[in-house]
């Protein structure tokens, strides 16, 4: 296991398409977390997953997005209808959620809506 | 409202110097304190915590200081070296009150130079 995992790495898309995310979190974490970053800006906290249980989601998770973690293992983002202003880069991060551990995040996908 | 708050977006140092990175937060909740790195194109890399029941953690050329009365707390590098170059980001969690998501400042591009 080489660390958190995520697919495409690279997502340009019409406006109004939807696309999904993947991904795939180190193998005995428990905790599954979903950051969203624009330019200049740090990363910003969409959603968290404790297993197969979606525990909170921010306000910036419009009734567009819709994320899953069916099994408790890989997790899905999905964006309807993208608009020009969901371009960034989706970040997820998995960690034990034992305290005092970090959370490792993956590569991300940059997303470009055109 | 910015609860993570890094308000130098660039720093410049001489190689062999200590690099000096200030993080302010305005969350009296927050109990946990991370250190990320991010270099472009990739998610970011876990580099140091503190808890809130510490002032100091450090690991090798890492340290982090945490002043909890003034909200404050910064990451000394000493020496610096030119693999250092990149944008660290000082995020926080309110662990001990159920909360995991982390809240990220707007980074701060460090650049050694040779």
């Amino acid at each position: 296991d080489t660390g958190v995992s995520q697919d495409p790495r690279h997502k340009i898309t019409k406006r109004g398409q939807n696309v999904t995310f993947r991904c795939d979190p180190i193998s005995e974490h428990n905790r599954l977390y979903w950051y969203r970053q624009t330019l200049g800006q740090g990363p910003e906290f969409l959603t968290y997953f404790q297993n197969e249980a979606q525990l909170e989601k921010s306000r910036l998770l419009s009734d567009r997005f819709s994320a899953e973690r069916p099994k408790g293992s890989f997790s899905t983002l999905e964006i309807q209808r993208t608009e020009q202003g969901d371009s960034a880069m989706y970040l997820c991060a998995s960690s034990t959620g034992d305290f005092g551990t970090e959370a490792f995040f993956g590569q991300g996908t940059r997303l470009t809506v055109v | 409202d910015q609860q993570v708050k890094q308000n130098s977006p660039s720093l410049s140092v001489q190689e062999g110097r200590i690099s000096i990175l200030n993080c302010d937060y305005t969350n009296s909740m927050f109990d946990y304190f991370l250190w990320y790195k991010k270099y472009p194109a990739e998610g970011p890399t876990f580099l140091i915590s503190i808890s809130s029941i510490k002032d100091k953690n450090e690991d090798g050329r890492f340290t982090v200081f945490l002043n909890k009365s003034a909200k404050h707390l910064s990451l000394h590098i000493v020496p610096s070296q030119p693999g250092d170059s990149a944008v660290y980001f000082c995020a926080a969690s309110a662990r001990n009150f159920g909360n995991e998501k982390l809240t990220f400042g707007t980074g701060t591009r460090l650049t050694i130079i040779p």
